[in-house]
């Protein structure tokens, strides 16, 4: 496979469960991203990872919990989520983390909290 | 908070007929970037823009980043089914170095009729 890949596409999941997302790149980059996009508002960058180790949370809920085992997997743990936070949830490579360098996106994660 | 605001939201046109999406804000960016998004898909990089003033030209696709750096256009001549999808402009702030931070618009969703 090619550059960057989610899994599942789609999930549905209660508020009480726990699921994870998975996100691997296969571009040889050094950052990677997890951005939440909902309806009618602006892509909003969640966390940032640059060589394995997290640079950014955005005030992020503790209900999302990222991991980034090695520069080419990223995860997103969920658990007890709320029916806001259904969304699509995309993840990001760049070569560098500079805003410079192109980010190359995923087709995303479907999520529906019901 | 710097916001980019995108208009118009949605525009639903007749192949052949031009266009243009608009992107403004009231802060400086240091560059700009033009994505798109196809349904299903992640947002693919289209054109960054650098310098205030400048004009790209992407077949029948033409940017425009404004004078004073704070606002750009995306032109496109003779739409086609194809060009269906989410426009999405970003901004690069000017913090310098790795602290620069990538702002996402807040998108407009073209249908192209064929």
């Amino acid at each position: 496979e090619t550059g960057v890949t989610q899994t599942p596409r789609h999930l549905v999941m209660g508020m009480t469960n726990k699921k994870s997302l998975k996100c691997e790149q296969h571009l040889g980059h050094n950052a990677m991203y997890w951005y939440k996009q909902s309806a009618k508002k602006p892509l909003e960058l969640m966390f940032v990872y640059n060589f394995k180790e997290q640079t950014e949370n955005n005030s992020v809920p503790s209900r999302f919990s990222p991991e980034c085992p090695n520069s080419s997997h990223l995860f997103l743990h969920l658990h007890t989520l709320q029916p806001e936070d259904s969304a699509l949830y995309l993840c990001a490579s760049s070569q560098e983390l500079d805003p410079f360098y192109e980010q190359y996106f995923g087709p995303g994660t479907r999520l529906t909290v019901t | 908070t710097q916001l980019l605001e995108q208009s118009p939201q949605f525009l639903s046109i007749q192949e052949g007929e031009n266009l243009t999406v608009y992107c403004n804000s009231s802060s400086v960016f240091s560059s700009l970037q033009w994505y798109r998004q196809e349904p299903g898909e992640g947002p693919v990089l289209l054109v960054t823009v650098v310098t205030g003033g400048e004009v790209k030209k992407l077949k029948r696709l033409t940017f425009q980043f404004g004078d004073a750096r704070k606002d750009s256009s995306l032109h496109i001549t003779a739409a086609q089914p194809g060009d269906t999808g989410l426009y999405l402009c970003a901004g690069v702030t000017l913090s310098g170095g790795a602290t620069n931070k990538l702002i996402f618009g807040t998108g407009t969703l073209l249908a192209v009729q064929p």
